[in-house]
C-alpha cells in the first residue's frame, strides 16, 4: 500500500486566494483526520470523517475552512480566503477501527502552505 | 496532560545510550496509546502502542511503560542511534477512535 497520500507537498499562495489540499486515504481505513502543525500550537484536529461522514468539525478555526469527502477515496480540505497565519503544515491520516479495535492512525506526508 | 507550546522539551542523549522520553496524560479514560516518532519533514509515524490493561509493552529496541495510578507514559530506546532523532509524540485514545496528542519532545542523538 501506497500508505496516505496528500497533495501538493508545498504550496505558496498570496494572501486571499483559494487553496485546496488534497488527501487519499489508505483503502479500506474507514476514519479521516486533517491536522494542523504549526510550532506555535503544536498538532490540532480540524476536522474528522467517519465512513465519509464529518462527525468533529470543532477544530475547524473559521468558516473560511471547509473540508468534505465525497468518496472513501478523497477528501479536501479547502480555505478560501487564505491569511498569512494559516500558513502551516497539514497532515491527513486515515485509520481503521474504533472501539474495541487498536488502531493508530497512519499520517501522509503533509503539505506545508505558506500563504504571503 | 498535553502541552502546545513554542518550546519543545529536548533531550540530549550519546549515540549508544538509552534514552526516554516522557509524557503525561489528563484523561483517565483513556484507553489505548501510542508514541508516534515525527522526523523532519516528515508526517508523525507509528512506533508503538500499549493498551491500558498493560503495564509494559516491547518492541525492536524500544519499550513503553505505562502507569496508570499517575498517568504517565513513557518511550525506551536502548542503544540510541542518530537515526532516532526526532520529535515523539505520546497520544492517548479517548472516546471512539479520537487520538489526543502531547506536544512532543525532540531527541538529539551525539554522535
Amino acid at each position: 500500500d501506497a500508505g496516505v497520500i496528500q497533495s501538493p507537498r508545498h504550496e505558496v499562495t498570496e494572501m486571499g486566494q483559494e487553496v485546496t489540499l488534497r488527501c487519499k486515504p489508505i483503502s479500506g481505513h474507514n476514519s479521516l483526520f486533517w491536522y494542523r502543525q504549526t510550532m506555535m500550537r503544536g498538532l490540532e484536529l480540524l476536522i474528522y470523517f467517519n465512513n465519509n461522514v464529518p462527525i468533529d468539525d470543532s477544530g475547524m478555526p473559521e468558516d473560511r475552512f471547509s473540508a468534505k469527502m465525497p468518496n472513501a477515496s478523497f477528501s479536501t480540505l479547502k480555505i478560501q480566503p487564505s491569511e498569512p497565519r494559516d500558513s502551516a503544515v497539514y497532515f491527513c491520516a486515515s485509520s481503521l477501527g474504533g472501539g474495541l479495535r487498536n488502531y493508530g492512525y497512519t499520517f501522509g506526508s503533509g503539505t506545508r502552505l505558506t500563504v504571503v | 496532560g498535553e502541552s502546545v507550546g513554542l518550546h519543545l522539551p529536548t533531550l540530549s542523549v550519546q549515540e549508544g545510550d538509552n534514552s526516554i522520553i516522557n509524557c503525561a496524560y489528563s484523561n483517565s479514560a483513556s484507553d489505548y496509546f501510542i508514541w508516534y516518532k515525527q522526523e523532519s519533514g516528515k508526517g508523525p509515524q507509528f512506533i508503538i502502542d500499549i493498551r491500558s490493561n498493560m503495564d509494559k509493552r516491547q518492541g525492536q529496541r524500544v519499550t513503553v511503560l505505562l502507569n496508570k495510578t499517575v498517568k504517565h507514559l513513557s518511550l525506551q530506546i536502548a542503544a540510541t542511534q542518530p537515526g532516532d532523532s526526532a520529535v515523539y509524540f505520546c497520544a492517548g485514545r479517548d472516546a471512539g477512535n479520537m487520538l489526543t496528542f502531547g506536544g512532543g519532545t525532540r531527541l538529539m542523538v551525539k554522535p
